[in-house]
């Protein structure tokens, strides 16, 4: 089944402590992206990946990395996460040449 | 920053009535998506319209798309319960296929 995947779905922690979200496509698209949802502010691209070794920052890149070491894995890493990251956090993928999304269920983080 | 502003936030209605939600954009686009949300799940890529197109249907949607104006228009005919969800327009950034700009989204309730 064609699938982005997330881990963990919830994630409860507390303020600086590293963490580690993973997103895994099986579609063998080239381009991935982060997003992150907030009521009132809606979803905003945080990084995206054209592919292997290629990142560039989205709309809200602070406090966030990236990085895309194998086409199929894109994983996003809070260094220091505070409670301003608190968010419900989306990976999506799509190939080359296509424009609509294919988007994981979601992991809902809360750094207290 | 936003490129869809969704017209209405929330939308209630029986099931069996149609269902019909705005979306404006600012800058010029060549395609359109929709999206569906089940509550606090991911996106679901509904229907992508392109600019040289007007009228796009899939199943019981429909969407207009209307250049001049910036505006595009999901209608829903025939609502179910199962509909209940919110629906998101977005467009993508630029030439580049990773990004997407969403709209605030519509919340659309059916009852039964």
């Amino acid at each position: 089944e064609a699938q982005v995947t997330q881990n963990p779905r919830y994630l409860i922690t507390v303020t600086g402590k590293k963490l580690t979200v993973t997103c895994s496509q099986n579609m063998n698209h080239e381009y991935m992206s982060w997003y992150r949802q907030d009521p009132g502010l809606g979803l905003r691209q945080i990084y995206y990946s054209m592919n292997v070794e290629v990142t560039d920052k989205g709309d809200v890149p602070e406090g966030y990395k990236v990085s895309r070491k194998e086409k199929r894995n894109f994983p996003l890493i809070l260094e220091s996460p505070s409670p301003n990251q608190t968010s419900l956090y989306f990976c999506a993928s799509t190939k080359t040449g296509a424009y609509e999304q294919y988007f994981g269920p979601g992991t809902r983080l809360t750094v207290t | 920053s936003q490129q869809g502003e969704e017209d209405p936030q929330a939308l209630s209605i029986q099931e069996g009535e149609n269902a019909t939600m705005n979306c404006s954009y600012k800058t010029s686009i060549n395609n359109l998506q929709w999206y569906r949300q089940n509550s606090g799940r991911g996106l679901v890529h509904l229907i992508l319209i392109r600019s040289n197109e007007r009228e796009k249907h899939s199943g019981r949607l429909r969407v207009t798309l209307d250049t001049s104006k910036k505006s595009s228009s999901l209608l829903i005919t025939a609502s179910r319960a199962a509909d209940t969800a919110s629906y998101f327009c977005a467009t993508p950034s630029g030439g580049y296929t990773g990004k997407l700009i969403f709209g605030q989204g519509t919340t659309l309730q059916v009852k039964p």
